[in-house]
């Protein structure tokens, strides 16, 4: 089974700041990653598909880098609306999502 | 507009059964495959279960695989999944998710471009 680890685990941040998410598997996935933001209450939202694609109509400071092993998310400039948990997601073998990153307010 | 409705959570003792339901609209359902992915209380999200567009292939998680079954009817737009033998650790929201790529056969799960609102699942005594 692939495993995927984030770090941190949780990150303060201020509004403005760029803020960097990383996300590790076991073994090589390839680009076969996205990303999600969730809310509490709420279900996870679609941010990045693929490692480093777009989702549409989300917003452009969101992007995805990364291939085989480690990726990264960037927030460009941490919005008020940004304040969330955001998760990984393999797909190149089953699923598996990593353990969150949670960005609180600094 | 695309939709899914999950039903059928609650409480239930350890080693009961509870079946939940996933209605699904605004899309052709049969052209997807859907997953259900649980989320414990005050934890990461957990991939459960998928299936194929078509229903041919099922694919589970090992913490469920045995006693869970996924299913779906695509001429109700309705995805099931059964589960058996229930355990406190499978406390949890459950969701129904839509895959984001389009296929129209035998395509394993990627990754989700809608959820559903979730259902709580309680196991407890």
């Amino acid at each position: 089974d692939i495993q995927m680890t984030q770090s941190p685990s949780t990150l303060s941040a201020s509004v403005g700041d760029r803020v960097t998410i990383t996300c590790r598997a076991s073994q090589s996935i390839s680009s076969w990653l996205a990303w999600y933001q969730q809310k509490p209450g709420k279900a996870p939202k679609l941010l990045i598909y693929k490692a480093s694609s777009l989702e549409s109509g989300v917003p452009s400071r969101f992007s995805g880098s990364g291939s085989g092993t480690e990726f990264t998310l960037t927030i460009s400039s941490l919005q008020p609306d940004d304040f969330a948990t955001y998760y990984c997601q393999q797909y190149n073998s089953y699923l598996t999502f990593g353990g969150g990153t949670k960005v609180e307010i600094k | 507009e695309v939709q899914l409705l999950e039903s059928g959570g609650g409480l239930v003792q350890p080693g009961g059964s509870l079946r939940l339901s996933c209605a699904a609209s605004g899309f052709t359902f049969s052209s997807y495959a859907m997953s259900w992915v649980r989320q414990a209380p005050g934890k990461g999200l957990e991939w459960v279960s998928a299936i194929s567009g078509s229903g041919g292939s099922t694919y589970y998680a090992d913490s469920v695989k045995g006693r869970f079954t996924i299913s779906r009817d695509n001429s109700k737009n309705t995805l099931y999944l059964q589960m058996n033998s229930l355990r406190a650790e499978d406390t949890a929201v459950y969701y129904c998710a839509k895959d984001r790529a389009y296929c129209g056969g035998d395509c394993p799960s990627t990754y989700f471009d809608y959820w559903g609102q979730g259902t709580l699942v309680t196991v407890s005594s």
